[in-house]
C-alpha cells in the first residue's frame, strides 16, 4: 500500500478563495482524521469519519470549514473563504480501527493564504 | 478535556548522550499513549505505543514508560545519533478509544 496519500503538497492562495484539500487513505481502515498542525497551537484534530460517516467534528474552527467523505477512499477538507489565519500544514491520517493502532499519517498539505 | 503537555519544546544534545523526553496529561482515564516521530516537511511516524495496563514499552534504542497515576511518560533514547534529530510528539487516546490527542512536540537536535 502506498500509504495516506494527501494532495496538493503545498497551496497558495489569496484570502477569499475556496481551498480544497484532498486525502486517499490506507484501503481497509475505517478511521480517517483531518489535523491541522500550527507553531502555535500545534496539532489539532478538527474531525474524523468512522465508514464514511463524521462521527466528531467539534475540532473544526468555523462554519468555514467543512469536510466530506463520499467514499471508503476519498475524502475533503474545504475552507471557504480562505483567510491568512488558515495558513498551516493540513495532515490527514487513517487507522484500521479505534485505539491509536496502526495510526498512519499522510505528508501533509502546507497551505499559505496570502 | 484532555491536555498533553511536553516540555522541553527543544533540546539540543552532543551525540552519544541518552536523554530523556517527558509528557504530562491531564487525564488520567487513557486507553494508551503513544510516542511519535515528525521529520520537517513529513508526517507522523508512530514510535511507541503503551497500553493502559503497561508501564513500559521498548524498541530498539528507545524505551516509554507510562505512569497513569501521575499523569506522566517518559520516552528515554539512549546513545543519541544525529540520526534521531527529529520532533517527537506523544499522544494519548481517552478512555473512548476514539480520539488522539497531541502534545506539542519536543524539537531534537544531535550534535555531531
Amino acid at each position: 500500500d502506498a500509504g495516506v496519500i494527501q494532495s496538493p503538497r503545498h497551496e497558495v492562495t489569496e484570502m477569499g478563495q475556496e481551498v480544497t484539500l484532498r486525502c486517499k487513505p490506507i484501503s481497509g481502515h475505517d478511521y480517517l482524521f483531518w489535523y491541522r498542525q500550527t507553531m502555535m497551537r500545534g496539532l489539532e484534530l478538527l474531525i474524523y469519519f468512522n465508514n464514511n460517516v463524521p462521527i466528531d467534528d467539534s475540532g473544526m474552527p468555523e462554519d468555514r470549514f467543512s469536510a466530506k467523505m463520499p467514499n471508503a477512499s476519498f475524502s475533503t477538507l474545504k475552507i471557504q473563504p480562505s483567510e491568512p489565519r488558515d495558513s498551516a500544514v493540513y495532515f490527514c491520517a487513517s487507522s484500521p480501527g479505534t485505539g491509536g493502532y496502526g495510526y498512519t499519517f499522510g505528508s501533509g498539505t502546507r497551505l499559505t493564504v496570502v | 478535556k484532555q491536555e498533553v503537555t511536553q516540555i522541553p519544546a527543544a533540546l539540543s544534545v552532543p551525540e552519544g548522550e541518552n536523554l530523556v523526553l517527558n509528557c504530562s496529561f491531564t487525564d488520567s482515564a487513557i486507553y494508551n499513549l503513544q510516542w511519535f516521530r515528525q521529520d520537517p516537511g513529513k508526517g507522523l511516524t508512530s514510535l511507541l505505543l503503551i497500553q493502559s495496563s503497561q508501564r513500559e514499552q521498548t524498541s530498539g534504542r528507545l524505551n516509554a514508560s507510562l505512569d497513569k497515576s501521575s499523569g506522566r511518560s517518559t520516552l528515554y533514547i539512549a546513545a543519541s545519533q544525529p540520526g534521531d534529530s527529529a520532533t517527537y510528539l506523544c499522544a494519548a487516546v481517552g478512555s473512548s478509544a476514539s480520539k488522539i490527542i497531541f502534545g506539542s512536540g519536543t524539537r531534537l537536535s544531535i550534535r555531531p
